[in-house]
C-alpha cells in the first residue's frame, strides 16, 4: 500500500498567519492526492482535489501543490474557522490518509 | 444535492458481526462508486472498502477477509457488515461516494455524518 506522512502532526498559528502542512507519499503518486478539513465531530469536508483544484465554495485561501511524492497545503491568512485538523488522501491506488496535521490557535 | 446517512447498532459485543446501512437520498446510487471509512477516536482516517458502479467490491487489504459491502439499488441503499468484532473497531464508521469511476475511486464527496460504533460486552 501507499503510505502517506503528514508533517508536521500539529501547529499553533494565529490569525492571519500563513501555514503550510506537507504531506510525502513513499512512492509517486502524480497528482492524485485530496485534502480535507475536518473539525470536532463531524466528517471531513473536502478542500482541494487532483492535488490543487480548489473544490467549489472553499475560500480561495486555501491552495494546494505538488506531485510525485511530495504536495503541500498552504492557508494564507488563517482565519477563526480554519482551526481543525486536515487530513491528505491518495488515490493513486487503494485510499490511504495521512495521519492528520491538527492547526491550533496559538 | 446528494446526502448520506449512516444507521446501524451503536454497540457491538466482541466477536459479533457489525451491519451498517447508508442511505443515499438527492441522487441514485446508479453510477457511482460508494465507499465505507472508519475513524477510531482521536485517530486517523482508514478505508474500509468500496461498492463500484459495476456491483464489484475491494476492500482494505487489512480487513478484506471481514469486509462484505452490498447494495440495495431499490432502496438506494449500501451496506457494510464487518465480521469478529473487537475493541480495536471501536470508530465512527461514515459513508462516502467517490468522485472517479476507476478503482481506486477518487476523492470522497460528500461524506454522512458519521455513525460511532462501541465494540464492548
Amino acid at each position: 500500500d501507499i503510505q502517506m506522512t503528514q508533517s508536521p502532526s500539529s501547529l499553533s498559528a494565529s490569525v492571519g498567519d500563513r501555514v503550510t502542512i506537507t504531506c510525502r507519499a513513499s512512492q509517486s503518486i502524480s497528482n492524485s492526492l485530496a485534502w480535507y478539513q475536518q473539525k470536532p465531530q463531524k466528517a471531513p469536508k473536502l478542500l482541494m482535489y487532483k492535488a490543487s483544484n480548489l473544490e467549489s465554495g472553499v475560500p480561495s485561501r486555501f491552495s494546494g501543490s505538488g506531485s510525485g511524492t511530495e504536495f503541500t497545503l498552504t492557508i494564507n491568512s488563517l482565519q477563526p474557522d480554519d482551526f481543525a485538523t486536515y487530513y491528505c488522501q491518495q488515490y493513486k491506488s487503494y485510499p490511504t490518509f495521512g495521519q492528520g496535521t491538527k492547526v491550533e490557535i496559538k | 444535492q446528494v446526502q448520506l446517512q449512516e444507521s446501524g447498532p451503536g454497540l457491538v459485543k466482541p466477536s459479533e458481526t457489525l451491519s451498517l446501512t447508508c442511505t443515499v437520498s438527492g441522487g441514485s446510487i446508479s453510477g457511482y462508486n460508494w465507499s465505507w471509512i472508519r475513524q477510531p477516536p482521536g485517530k486517523g482516517l482508514e478505508w474500509i472498502g468500496y461498492m463500484y458502479s459495476s456491483g464489484s467490491t475491494n476492500s482494505n487489504p487489512s480487513l478484506k477477509s471481514r469486509v462484505t459491502i452490498s447494495r440495495d439499488m431499490l432502496k438506494n441503499q449500501f451496506s457494510l457488515k464487518l465480521t469478529s468484532m473487537t475493541a480495536a473497531d471501536t470508530a465512527v464508521y461514515y459513508c462516502a461516494r467517490g468522485t472517479l469511476l476507476g478503482w481506486a475511486g477518487g476523492w470522497f464527496d460528500p461524506w454522512g455524518q458519521g455513525t460511532l460504533v462501541t465494540v464492548s460486552s
